[in-house]
Order: structure tokens, then C-alpha cells, then sequence
């Protein structure tokens, strides 16, 4: 099984509409993360949590949220999506001093 | 200026070749530098990681750090068409991992 897993893995949306896109890792993590990432820009940070009760914006977090449920899960929210919003996103979990990050097999949204 | 420059490519090489790629960074507290490999359709996944200035070497693949000129370099020798993929390279300060756009590699049979 896979140790970060996200869901959806697609999704097709409309502007204005509110989605929620989720993460759970079972490799016992205190770090999470999520990134989007498009063509020729590489992995950006949207925002990032080092526990449970610790939640840090990223470099592009307007137009997301976050909640981190639980050590394993943690789901980003667009609550009104734009078609700038077009992307693929990944989750992933990290440890250590090196922050080590293991990724999920990501999401791709469409924002029509 | 973005803190990670990488040439995003494509590069395409014949099987058995030498892969050669590189970033460049202007952020002095990098401390740790990480390449990352991602196959089509796939998340990222870590490929190696070096503190400190010199060679690291992990079967076929070498990885490369020169802090003094803030320049990181991964090779790729006697590459295999399932070396086929985008490289990423990403560097760590306190706080936060940085990536670079990543490069698409073709190692054609």
C-alpha cells in the first residue's frame, strides 16, 4: 500500500465551487505538506503543518485553506475555485532534520 | 529571481550515455540538497541527498555540490530508457524546501 495516498486523483470543476482535496500518510509523520505544481514553475508550497496544531502558510497560499484532522491527514480546500486554479497538486509527509519529503501520487484539478 | 534555476530541458540522450544536470541557487542558508525524480503521472520521489560541498555517489548516479559557487549537479551514467523522467532538485534552509522547475530527461534505446 501506499504510504501517502490523495484523493481525488481527478476532479473536474466549475468556477465558484467549493472542493476539497485529501491526504493521509501512514508513515507516522509529524510534517505535512502541500504543493501545486505547473508546467515550467516547478513545486510551489501552498502551506504546511509540522504537527497537529501547527499550520504555516506556504509561498501561494491565497485562494486555499487547510485543515490537518489528525498526525495522518491533512486536506486543502479551495473554497471558491478559479481556473488559475488548473493544476496538479501533491501532498507529503516529511521527517527529519533534512525534512525528507515523501510524496503522494497527486491530484489533478481542472477548473473550468 | 527565483532561489532554484533549473534548465527545464528536454534533454534526450541515446542509452549508455552520461546524463548531466545542474541547478543553480542564490539563497546562502541552503543547507541540504536534494534530487528528486518523477515519472509521468507520478509524484515526486527522492532520488538523493547531500550536505556538504563534494561528490556523493549512489550506484550509477552522483551527486554533486559546490557551495562556493552555489551549484549543484546530478550525473547520470550509462543511462537506462527507465531513466526516462523529470529531475528535480531542491534545497532546504531552515524552514522550508525550495524546488527547482525540474528537468525532462529521454534516454532513448
Amino acid at each position: 500500500d501506499a504510504d501517502v495516498t490523495q484523493t481525488p486523483r481527478n476532479r473536474i470543476t466549475k468556477t465558484g465551487k467549493r472542493i476539497m482535496l485529501e491526504c493521509s500518510q501512514t508513515k507516522g509523520h509529524d510534517r505535512m505538506y502541500w504543493y501545486r505544481q505547473d508546467p515550467g514553475l516547478g513545486l510551489r508550497l501552498i502551506y504546511y503543518s509540522f504537527d497537529v496544531k501547527d499550520i504555516n502558510k506556504g509561498e501561494i497560499s491565497d485562494g486555499y485553506s487547510v485543515s490537518r484532522q489528525a498526525q495522518a491527514k491533512f486536506s486543502l480546500s479551495l473554497e471558491s475555485a478559479i481556473p488559475n486554479q488548473t493544476a496538479l497538486y501533491f501532498c507529503a509527509s516529511g521527517e527529519g532534520s533534512t525534512d525528507t519529503q515523501y510524496f503522494g501520487p497527486g491530484t489533478r484539478l481542472t477548473v473550468l | 529571481q527565483k532561489e532554484v534555476e533549473q534548465d527545464p530541458g528536454p534533454l534526450s540522450v541515446p542509452e549508455g550515455a552520461i546524463v548531466s544536470l545542474n541547478c543553480t541557487y542564490s539563497n546562502s542558508a541552503f543547507q541540504y540538497f536534494m534530487w528528486y525524480r518523477q515519472y509521468s503521472r507520478k509524484g515526486p520521489e527522492l532520488l538523493m541527498y547531500t550536505y556538504s560541498s563534494g561528490n556523493k555517489e549512489d550506484g550509477r548516479f552522483t551527486a554533486q555540490v559546490d557551495k562556493s559557487s552555489k551549484y549543484i549537479s546530478l550525473f547520470i551514467r550509462d543511462s537506462q530508457p527507465s531513466d526516462s523522467a523529470t529531475y528535480l532538485c531542491a534545497m532546504k534552509d531552515d524552514y522550508k524546501l525550495s524546488f527547482g522547475a525540474g528537468t525532462t530527461v529521454t534516454v532513448r534505446a
